[in-house]
């Protein structure tokens, strides 16, 4: 099955500074590449995601990009601020309704005003 | 983006009995809804896949005898934990998504369960 590492763990920045996670898939037929962020008790909400088509998306100050030969795909989220920290979490899958997501185990991104 | 609805946002229960929980998708049909388990500080681990009409996948581990997945309708999913035990206390969080090629999940608030 899909196996998927992310790093770091944790990570602290100052506000206005940028932020880099990163993950790493197993499964070549993954193709589907969307990032969570987690308030604590909240549910994950969705704020990026990319298919294996293209290899990098952006939205404002976050960006996704995708290098399906290294299977790794990392967020950049620029000019963090305070209401950014959460926990964030990468997933992967073989795309279509039906495939399960596989979670990453996730960042805890503190950013400090 | 899509509703999905998840109740009761809590529960404490006693040892040993039953607690359902509802998966709802409030503006869309999702002939497939997901269930997850959370525990603190840790990853979402799937617990298994519930299809309309059908009986549920697991995955590896996850008990179905004791993790009770009932997939009625297109827009409504239940688990039901039986004989609940401390250990289960954990945050289950369902998620669904439009169906067809629209991978994009979206997950219900999810149930605090405490077992005492």
């Amino acid at each position: 099955g899909e196996n998927v590492e992310q790093h770091p763990s944790t990570l602290s920045v100052q506000e206005g500074d940028s932020a880099v996670i990163k993950c790493t898939y197993s499964d070549s037929a993954s193709n589907y590449f969307p990032w969570y962020k987690q308030e604590l008790g909240k549910r994950p909400q969705l704020i990026i995601d990319i298919r294996s088509n293209v290899g990098e998306k952006k939205d404002q100050r976050i960006a996704v990009t995708l290098n399906k030969t290294a299977k790794h795909f990392s967020l950049h989220i620029t000019e963090t601020q305070p209401e950014d920290s959460a926990v964030y979490f990468c997933a992967a899958s073989r795309g279509g309704s039906n495939y399960k997501l596989t979670f990453g185990k996730g960042t805890l991104l503190t950013v400090n005003p | 983006g899509a509703v999905v609805s998840q109740h009761p946002s809590r529960v404490i229960c006693k040892s040993g009995t039953s607690v359902k929980i509802e998966c709802r998708s409030l503006d869309f049909q999702a002939t497939t809804m997901f269930w997850y388990r959370q525990f603190p500080k840790q990853s979402l681990m799937l617990m298994a896949t519930s299809n309309e009409g059908s009986k549920a996948t697991y995955e590896q581990g996850v008990e179905k005898d004791k993790f009770l997945i009932n997939h009625a309708s297109l827009t409504l999913s239940t688990l039901t934990v039986t004989s609940a035990h401390p250990e289960d206390s954990s945050f289950y969080i369902c998620s669904a998504s439009r169906g067809g090629q629209n991978e994009k999940l979206f997950f219900g608030s999810g149930t605090q369960l405490s077992v005492l």
